[in-house]
């Protein structure tokens, strides 16, 4: 069975870029068909789908965060990543990496989540 | 961009009893809702896909129906694990984007 796990720093600082790697075991990232997406959620709110990517490279942003994510895969690590620029404290969350098996359905599986605060 | 709204915002419930609960599009999504459940502390779970479709191993007692702008989630008699918060989420053709509703609280009452 597919597993997802989010690693990086839990603490930002403000203007500076949140960097964060899903490390997916139990399959290959790029065999079938399957997108992964991020997805983050402040304390006490909702959700809000950040981006996706296919193991092509191929990339689809959430239009308001599109200016500053960038997400990559890294095929020979098993693992895809999010950068996040110029933060603020808005920023501060809950992020989660999540699979799709297909670029028309939802996310089945996902990571346990990483929590980024930023602050100075 | 599709907004998705939920109602009620909370629901408060007794075990054996059914839930129902609304998530209406902006505009039409056709088919394409899907419905997951939080628990505190823990990552969503998919539920339901294409508006009606349990995903795997999700207990029968959950279904979903509707189309178009108006989709509900059924729970048909609660158990004490089926409190948590629902939210539904759906996906724009082109460009392709995904939004999710504000959630429902479903508590025990």
């Amino acid at each position: 069975q597919v597993q997802l796990q989010e690693s990086g720093p839990g603490l930002v600082k403000p203007s500076q870029t949140l960097s964060l790697t899903c490390t997916v075991s139990g399959g290959s990232i790029s065999s079938g068909s399957y997108y992964w997406s991020w997805i983050r959620q402040p304390a006490g709110k909702g959700l809000e789908w950040i981006g996706r990517i296919y193991t092509s490279g191929s990339t689809n942003y959430n239009p308001s965060l599109k200016s500053r994510v960038t997400i990559s895969v890294d095929t020979s690590k098993n693992q895809f990543s999010l950068k996040l620029s110029s933060v603020t404290a808005a920023d501060t969350a809950v992020y989660y990496c999540a699979r799709a098996r297909d670029g028309y359905n939802p996310d089945d599986y996902w990571g346990q989540g990483t929590l980024v605060t930023v602050s100075s | 961009e599709i907004v998705l709204t939920q109602s009620p915002a909370t629901l408060s419930l007794s075990p054996g009893e059914r839930a129902t609960l609304s998530c209406r599009a902006s505009q039409s999504v056709s088919s394409y809702l899907a419905w997951y459940q939080q628990k505190p502390g823990q990552a969503p779970r998919l539920l339901i896909y294409d508006a009606s479709n349990r995903a795997t191993g999700i207990p029968a007692r959950f279904s979903g129906s509707g189309s178009g702008t108006d989709f509900t989630l059924t729970i048909s008699s609660l158990e004490p694990e089926d409190f948590a918060v629902y939210y539904c989420q759906q996906r724009s053709n082109w460009p392709p984007e995904y939004t999710f509703g504000q959630g429902t609280k479903l508590e025990i009452k």
